[in-house]
């Protein structure tokens, strides 16, 4: 089946830095999606990306759908102490929708 | 709106003891979604109902069962609840299924089984 290749695992960084993850496959993705998860909460939409090349924006995030299909990246700007969380990527392909495992997001003031 | 509501939000079962996780939706979607979530796997679908009066497997199905009881709710049965199903299970929503139809989800239940 698809799956999703969700990096890095964790990451820890001072209040002010920027912050890049990434997500690839080795299947195509029609749609892909970045996901922030609060602890104790549900998953909550960022950015949605629907072609290849498609670069968004959303305040201090800007995501990107690879030109292959099979990647995308997230960055956070300047990034403040609540950014803290879980950032998940996922992948749309027909009906089928795949997560990756999560990037674990530490912002030290 | 109170978006996905799910109930309850934590249990502790006994292994083989059955129980029922409920989820509803006030945003009039169509599709609605059963994920399981465990330390570095991200969420993996169980089950989905495209529309009201159909459901279909997802990867991770064996041990469940799921009911589209109306377009608002859709719910998770484990029969013989195992040691392997101790999770965190998320509902989700969407207008529909595909290309372009966000998923909004949950608060997610907390279930342990001994």
């Amino acid at each position: 089946g698809q799956q999703l290749n969700q990096s890095p695992q964790s990451m820890f960084i001072q209040e002010g830095e920027d912050v890049s993850m990434n997500c690839t496959s080795s299947s195509i993705f029609n749609t892909w999606l970045w996901y922030k998860q609060d602890p104790g909460e549900g998953p909550v939409l960022l950015i949605a990306l629907y072609k290849a090349g498609e670069l968004t924006s959303n305040g201090r995030l800007t995501a990107q759908f690879g030109i292959t299909r099979k990647d995308s990246f997230l960055n956070i700007s300047a990034s403040i102490p609540s950014d803290v969380g879980i950032y998940f990527c996922a992948g749309t392909f027909n009906n089928d929708m795949r997560f990756g495992a999560g990037t674990r997001l530490t912002v030290k003031p | 709106n109170a978006g996905v509501t799910q109930t309850p939000k934590f249990q502790v079962l006994k292994t083989g003891q059955s129980m029922t996780l409920q989820c509803a939706q006030d945003m009039n979607h169509n599709s609605m979604y059963w994920y399981r979530q465990d330390p570095g796997m991200g969420l993996r679908l169980i089950y989905y109902s495209a529309s009201e009066g159909t459901t279909d497997k997802g990867e991770v199905p064996n041990g469940y069962n799921v009911s589209r009881l109306n377009k608002r709710e859709f719910s998770l049965r484990l029969e013989s609840a195992a040691p392997s199903q101790t999770s965190v299970y998320f509902c989700a929503s969407s207008a529909a299924i595909g290309r372009g139809y966000e998923q909004y989800f949950g608060p997610g239940t907390r279930l342990t089984v001994t």
